[in-house]
């Protein structure tokens, strides 16, 4: 089985600049989750997806982030304009379904590194 | 708010020695389930071991087991039989009732040496 796929691993770019990151989650996972990890830390959500409808977008910086799930497949996650502050890494997780327990254990993608200057 | 804490930035154990490695959390949740994870160089994250806070014994997978003291709020990550590829960070992780958010602490930097 495919894990999840994160395009692309590594990116720099200036502050003010905009810059998109894409997700594809492991067949048949129907809930999509975007992470942000700075230098550090633990990685803090940012948004939720069940299917294609937002579950919990609460801790998204609405007015620089945007992220989209159209088909209810693959996402991508925009930052316009980003900020020095945006540096860290970005994982994609997806689960077969929402819930607790090991059922609905996140399988996480190998992130996008981003490095703002 | 639900809150895990990871005191120890950094851990050093001799190959093939056994290892703990420290988690807290605080949530008012009467449900809610504990996780670790394993995060190499390479960036992803390796779901290693869950447990649940109805459970009535300690999880083990493997060389992994979680020391789960619920009257403590604590769920320690014990790694058996240390191995050079143990080399990592590990974070500790919690999900409530209600979401399955995981909160994240720190996590902990593990080296391994021969």
């Amino acid at each position: 089985e495919a894990g999840v796929a994160q395009s692309p691993r590594y990116k720099i770019i200036e502050k003010r600049q905009s810059v998109a990151f894409w997700c594809n989650p492991i067949s048949g996972h129907a809930t999509l989750y975007w992470y942000q990890q700075i230098l550090g830390q633990g990685p803090k959500l940012l948004i939720q997806f069940q299917n294609n409808g937002v579950v919990d977008d609460s801790q998204l910086p609405k007015d620089r982030f945007s992220a989209e799930r159209l088909k209810g497949v693959d996402s991508t996650l925009k930052i316009q304009p980003a900020k020095l502050e945006d540096s860290a890494v970005y994982l994609c997780a997806s689960s077969l379904i929402r819930g607790t327990g090991t059922d609905y254990e996140q399988y996480f993608g190998p992130g996008t590194r981003l490095t703002v200057t | 708010a639900q809150k895990i804490t990871q005191t120890q930035p950094g851990m050093f154990v001799q190959e093939k020695e056994a290892v703990t490695l420290d988690c807290t959390y605080d949530t008012s949740d009467p449900s809610y389930g504990l996780f670790w994870y394993k995060q190499p160089s390479s960036g992803e994250m390796i779901f290693l071991i869950y447990q649940g806070s109805y459970d009535q014994q300690n999880a083990t997978e493997g060389r992994y087991s979680l020391n789960f003291q619920k009257a403590r709020k604590s769920a320690n990550l014990v790694i058996s039989a240390s191995q050079l590829g143990d080399s990592a960070m590990y974070f500790c992780a919690m999900r409530g009732r209600d979401t399955d958010k995981l909160i994240f602490g720190t996590g902990t930097r593990l080296q391994v040496f021969p």
